[in-house]
Parts: structure tokens; sequence; C-alpha cells
């Protein structure tokens, strides 16, 4: 049973425009959500979070959305840049009490920017 | 500014061999956590440690052990290596174990025959 579902195994967009990577949940329990980047051959690195009091948090490039009624969350690029090749993870995880030690990972989204 | 450190990058390991992963960070985290990535799977938490002298098991704890040595070092022991145990490790480090980011290593690649 998949908490976190990434339904886009990849995406190609053309550098300079948006690219947008799209991330559900099934627990009702997560109210704080992270997304990673990981290159080939290195650990995963953290982009942007976003609790679940906000439904938008933007960081430069980056925007993460939030719609709990929709248990979606989504993770903006703009412009894209061939650098932001990668794998992009999202994890969720509630915000404290049971189980907030642990981030669950959706499977992941192959970015590719296509110069 | 090495943040965590994994050793070693690749190991091949016959069935039931053992082996130890080890890590260690330098940031003066209190949290530490291993975890596995299998081929179109998303990273699984195996143990973790929410604080110095204290282990937990996460998702998929079964056929490893970990040891919490100190305050930045923390390893994860095959007992007899199986083949289904072939992955990418990953450790991974915190400041706290609540809604947090997350530090990882660059990974261990191991190989079970």
């Amino acid at each position: 049973d998949q908490q976190v579902k990434q339904n886009s195994p990849s995406l190609s967009v053309q550098e300079g425009r948006i690219s947008i990577l799209n991330c559900d949940y099934t627990n009702s329990m997560f109210d704080y959500f992270l997304w990673y980047k990981k290159y080939p051959a290195e650990g995963p690195t953290f982009l942007i979070s976003i609790s679940s009091i906000k439904d938008k948090n933007e960081d430069g490039r980056f925007t993460v959305f939030l719609n709990k009624s929709a248990k979606h969350l989504s993770l903006h690029i703009v412009p894209s840049q061939p650098g932001d090749s990668a794998v992009y993870f999202c994890a969720a995880t509630p915000y404290s009490g049971a189980g907030s030690y642990q981030l669950t990972f959706g499977k992941g989204t192959k970015l590719s920017v296509i110069p | 500014n090495a943040g965590v450190t994994q050793t070693p990058k690749f190991q091949v390991l016959k069935t039931g061999q053992s082996m130890t992963l080890q890590c260690a960070q330098d940031m003066n985290h209190n949290s530490m956590y291993w975890y596995r990535q299998d081929p179109g799977m998303g990273l699984r938490l195996i143990y973790y440690s929410a604080s110095e002298g204290t282990t937990d098991k996460g998702e998929v704890p079964n056929g490893y052990n970990v040891s919490r040595l100190n305050k930045r070092e923390f390893s994860l022991r095959l007992e007899s290596a199986a083949p289904s145990q072939t992955s990418v490790y990953f450790c991974a480090s915190s400041i706290r174990t609540a809604n947090t980011e997350a530090f990882f290593g660059q990974g261990t690649r191991l190989t079970v025959v």
C-alpha cells in the first residue's frame, strides 16, 4: 500500500520552460512534506518543504504547492535548467507523534531538461 | 565540509557473509537513519536512532542490526547476507526526528551473490 505516490516515472521539459512534478498521498496523518533531488551515484539532497498550515512555499526557482483536500502536492521549477535534470522524490511525515521520525518516500520522477 | 560520510562505497558479498556499513556525521545532529533504495522504489527506512543511546526499527528491519556508537557514528550490520539485501544503502542524519529535513550520505552499493 503506497502512501506516497509519484505517478509519473519520467518527465522531459525544454530548458527555460516550467517543470511540474506531482505527488499524491493517502495517509491523512501526513502534514509535513519535502522534496529531495538525487543525482546518479549521489545521496538525495533536500530541496524544499512545506507544512500543512501553508498552501505554498517558495525558494528561488522552486515552489511547492499543497492541496490538502485533494491530498496532492506539486513542485514547480521555473525556469528549468539542464542542471535540474535528476530524480525528484516526494516525501511525507506526520508533523509530530507516532511515525514522525520516518520519512515516507514516493518512487521518484526522473526529470530531463533538454537544452 | 564532509556532512554524512559512508564507507564503503561499493561492496560485493557472498550469500551468508557478514559485513558492517559505517556512517559518520559531523553536523552535531541528534538523529541518524539507515535507508535502502531498490530499483523502481522509493527509499525505505531500515532503522533509526532518535538520539545517542537509542535505536528503533523502521519499515524493513529484518536481517539487519544497528549500533549507535556515539553521537557521530551509526553502523548497520548484515549478519548473514542474502541476495534480497542487494540494494543501495543510504545513511542520513537530522537535527531531530520530527518535521525536519534529513541530510544523506553518498550511499553504499551492495551486491550479494
